[in-house]
């Protein structure tokens, strides 16, 4: 069965910091990952994927992620961190089986500091 | 195009009462998803539907029933609210043919069970 893991569950930068988000993924197969953004009292917002090609995927909100297949990671970086960044982001790996499920990450809590 | 809404948007049951959640996306999507998100735990699967008339179970189901009788409309029942079923819950959907396995998500349920 599928699984991500999410190592750190809040993070505090500054403003203007540069910021990783760590993620590790566990799937026999291709995987396809994909970075969420929850803000306090709403759904979650797409930042960006991956399926195939290019292992380093720019998303929106100045955010990219790089797919590292031989440590199963998929971290999420952003060179200089806005206050408005301050959110919760989920990692996730999509099935590519019947129903194509999404298993995600126990999420990372982000705090910038003015 | 409203996306994917979800009705109600706040709702607090005693133990044992009934209800159900409503979720409807307008994109006309075949794949439609329910998860329900805990404090550290992410997003999880309670079950999902992958075209109208069908439905599945995920990886969270106990306790929670589904209906999909419309292709926009996917309808999460609780039978016997518990309060382990304190939660906010997520509806999603995504259309197969597109190949990229995005989900839409909607702006969640919080459910209280007292």
């Amino acid at each position: 069965a599928q699984s991500v893991t999410q190592p750190d569950i809040h993070i505090t930068v500054s403003e203007g910091a540069s910021l990783e988000l760590r993620c590790n993924y566990s799937y026999g197969a291709t995987p396809y990952l994909f970075w969420y953004v929850q803000s306090p009292g709403q759904g979650l917002q797409l930042l960006l994927k991956y399926f195939s090609g290019d292992t380093l995927v720019q998303g929106i909100k100045g955010f990219e992620a790089e797919f590292k297949r031989s440590q199963s990671s998929f971290n999420l970086r952003k060179p200089s961190v806005h206050w408005s960044d301050a959110a919760e982001y989920f990692c996730a790996v999509g099935d590519n089986n019947a129903g194509n499920m999404l298993t995600f990450g126990g999420g990372t809590r982000l705090m910038v500091k003015p | 195009n409203a996306g994917v809404t979800q009705t109600p948007k706040f709702r607090v049951l005693k133990t044992g009462q009934s209800m159900t959640l409503l979720c409807a996306q307008d994109m006309n999507h075949e794949y439609m998803y329910w998860y329900r998100q805990d404090p550290g735990m992410g997003l999880r699967l309670i079950h999902y539907s992958v075209g109208e008339g069908t439905t599945a179970k995920g990886e969270v189901p106990d306790g929670y029933n589904v209906s999909r009788l419309k292709k926009q409309n996917f309808l999460l029942g609780l039978e016997s609210a518990a309060p382990s079923q304190t939660s906010v819950y997520f509806c999603a959907s995504r259309d197969p043919g597109t190949g990229n396995y995005e989900q839409y998500f909607g702006p969640g349920t919080r459910l209280t069970v007292t």
